[in-house]
């Protein structure tokens, strides 16, 4: 089973800010099968980012993934108020099970 | 837009079998390349992949759950169904329908059930 950890757990900063959150697989992994989501209280989650690095659909772009092998990353260039949020990477390569990250908040300052 | 739906019972007592449906609308399940799946989140927590089904019936499960867990399709309803038996507090959850996309990522969800186990 692939294990996913995420960090920061928590991360405080301010509108206008950069965001970067980190997600480390504990086997390398194709990059192909990273995805990253967006989710807020009471919502399900929102894919934003699928191969490591593709936006979906209507995802701005200051949302970027990037990464391979183990470790990945999802980058906010610059927060607006409806990013702060809690967000999750996820892994599937074929095999079960289909894993998610812990999860990072990223919480206003 | 695709949209999908989960329905069922909100409370179920311990011991007893938890089943919820999703129905698809806005595409079909037979016509679609991708796989259907549940995922759960326990209030205040984590993600937790339950199992996934393609329109054939092919079923992949979470190995953690598969003793308890059967997921179905019915594609003359549009819809697919997930079935938990012996359910205990640790099952409390949010439950979401999801269609794969690329890469097996998640791109449509459902917007959850909460399903409480409690006598």
């Amino acid at each position: 089973e692939i294990v996913l950890t995420q960090s920061p757990g928590t991360l405080s900063l301010s509108p206008g800010e950069r965001a970067t959150l980190f997600c480390r697989a504990s086997q390398s992994v194709s990059s192909s099968y990273l995805a990253w989501y967006q989710q807020k209280p009471g919502q399900a989650p929102r894919l934003l980012i699928y191969g490591a690095s593709s936006r979906a659909t209507g995802i701005p772009d200051r949302f970027s993934g990037s990464g391979s092998g183990t470790d990945f990353t999802l980058t906010i260039s610059r927060l607006e108020p409806e990013d702060f949020a809690v967000y999750y990477c996820q892994h599937y390569g074929g095999s079960p099970p289909l894993t998610f990250g812990g999860g990072s908040k990223v919480e206003i300052k | 837009q695709l949209q999908l739906q989960e329905s069922g019972p909100g409370l179920v007592k311990p011991s007893e079998t938890l089943s919820l449906a999703c129905t698809v609308s806005g595409g079909s399940i037979s016509s679609s390349p991708y796989y259907w799946g549940w995922i759960r989140q326990p209030p205040g927590t984590g993600l937790e992949w339950i199992g996934h089904i393609y329109f054939t019936g092919t079923t992949h499960y979470n190995p953690s759950l598969e003793s308890r867990v059967t997921i179905s399709v019915d594609t003359s309803k549009n819809q697919f169904s997930l079935k938990l038996t012996s359910v205990t507090a640790a099952d409390t959850a949010f439950y979401y329908c999801a269609r794969h996309y690329t890469g097996w990522s998640l791109l449509y969800w459902g917007q959850g059930t909460l399903v409480t186990v409690s006598s």
